[in-house]
């Protein structure tokens, strides 16, 4: 299997502030690489795939990058509706998430 | 409106089973491969099981830790993915996501999401 490392696993942050994600695989995955946002009782969204490319209707301050094995999930400005849970996913092999990062209201 | 609609879970007795269906609605269900996810309390994401769409055959992979015990199949004239989930254990209780899985250039990427059923397994 492969294992996806998330850090951190909580972080505290002001809405305007630039957010960092990291995500690390075990081994190589290429650019296979995706990043969902979960808000409690919701359905999970997908906001990144392919480790860089920003899906249809998700709003531009979320930009993702990265290869190989390290990956980062970026929020230029925070908004109010971004405090969530985030997820990374590889879609290298058989699916494997992070462990996730949740994102709070400081 | 293009959604999953997943029913069926509940509290159930270890060993026995439980049917949970995923509805989609507002696009060509039958075009995507369909996979079933869980997410067990206080735990991540682990993925269940997995069926093709039927130009590939409407073939089926499990998770080692479901496989001869759950079953995914899919009926597209109704637009309906099924998991069939049998011996159930403590160990099954969990949040299940249906979601949809589309490929682009080849990158697979769960692009639809339920908003999830609980089962609960419990004597």
């Amino acid at each position: 299997d492969i294992q996806l490392t998330q850090s951190p696993s909580s972080l505290s942050a002001f809405v305007g502030d630039r957010v960092t994600i990291t995500c690390r695989a075990s081994q190589s995955v290429a650019s296979y690489l995706n990043w969902y946002q979960h808000k409690p009782g919701k359905a999970p969204r997908l906001l990144i795939y392919a480790a860089s490319t920003l899906e249809s209707g998700v709003p531009s301050r979320f930009s993702g990058s990265g290869s190989e094995t390290e990956f980062t999930l970026t929020i230029s400005g925070l908004q109010a509706e971004d405090f969530a849970t985030y997820y990374c996913q590889q879609s290298y092999s058989f699916p494997t998430f992070g462990g996730g990062t949740k994102v709070d209201v400081k | 409106e293009v959604q999953l609609v997943e029913s069926g879970g509940g509290l159930v007795q270890p060993g026995r089973s439980l049917r949970l269906s995923c509805n989609a609605s507002g696009f060509p269900f039958g075009d995507y491969a369909m996979r079933w996810f869980r997410q067990a309390p206080g735990k991540g994401l682990e993925w269940v099981a997995f069926i093709r769409d039927k130009l590939y055959g409407a073939t089926t992979e499990y998770a080692a830790s479901v496989q001869g015990r759950f079953t995914i199949s899919r009926d597209d004239s109704k637009s309906i993915a099924y998991l069939d989930m049998n011996s159930l254990k403590t160990e099954d209780t969990a949040v299940y996501f249906c979601t949809r899985e589309r490929n682009t250039f080849g990158y697979l990427s769960l692009d639809l999401w339920g908003q999830g059923t609980l089962v609960t397994v419990s004597s």
